[in-house]
């Protein structure tokens, strides 16, 4: 039961650059978020997806877009990084009814120089 | 103002204490509340929920909710070094919602 899965673990990227950070759950939750963390910060949601079909912008959805290709998966794509990126990225998936939280990824750690 | 606010330490206890650590919020249309255990380098681990006034435990630990005062706190009994991470709390609307976290408590269990 792998639960939340993330792809990479790391990146370092160039300015400029563009790449997927990938998603997936086997849980069956119908949400799913992406989460950037900084220091002092805190956990930032960056898009949502309540459901397969449906996204939403979060608190910074800047320079970021996503897809949810199906009720498993959910991945975003930075199109051109900027150092300003440079964060931790926290998949989440979450039941659409109920009290339970979320069950997170175990993060990926990218550096854009 | 951020809409849910904790202090941001380091909270440090002894070995053995009761860790009490606080969250308030502002949003009064929250309805339940999260604590998530995230130890350095690792994903947020979800270890309480809550969503009553009042308390609720599960083994060491004790979550408490005042909707009133608008307050959630986590008591951990008996501290151990393992203990030793940052602890987020996190509030939400209604069921399936989306969760607003705040920035999180550090707490160090010394020896």
């Amino acid at each position: 039961n792998a639960g939340v899965t993330q792809t990479p673990k790391f990146q370092v990227l160039k300015t400029g650059q563009s790449m997927t950070l990938q998603c997936a759950q086997d849980m069956n939750h119908n949400s799913m978020y992406w989460y950037r963390q900084d220091p002092g910060m805190g956990l930032r949601l960056i898009y949502y997806s309540a459901s397969e079909g449906t996204t939403d912008k979060g608190e910074v959805p800047n320079g970021y877009n996503v897809s949810r290709l199906n009720k498993r998966e959910f991945s975003l794509r930075l199109e051109s990084a900027a150092p300003s990126q440079t964060s931790v990225y926290f998949c989440a998936g979450g039941r659409e009814t109920g009290y339970y939280g979320y069950t997170f990824g175990s993060g990926t750690r990218l550096t854009v120089v | 103002q951020k809409e849910v606010e904790q202090n941001s330490g380091p909270l440090s206890v002894p070995e053995g204490a009761i860790a009490s650590l606080n969250c308030t919020y502002s949003d009064r249309g929250s309805q339940s509340f999260f604590w998530y255990r995230q130890y350095s380098g690792k994903s947020p681990e979800l270890i309480m929920s809550i969503y009553s006034n009042g308390d609720k435990e599960d083994g060491r630990f004790t979550a408490q909710l005042n909707k009133a005062s608008q307050y959630v706190s986590l008591l951990i009994r008996d501290s151990q070094p393992s203990d030793s991470a940052t602890y987020l709390c996190a509030a939400q609307r209604g069921g399936g919602n989306k969760l607003t976290f705040g920035t999180g408590t550090q707490l160090k269990v010394e020896l």
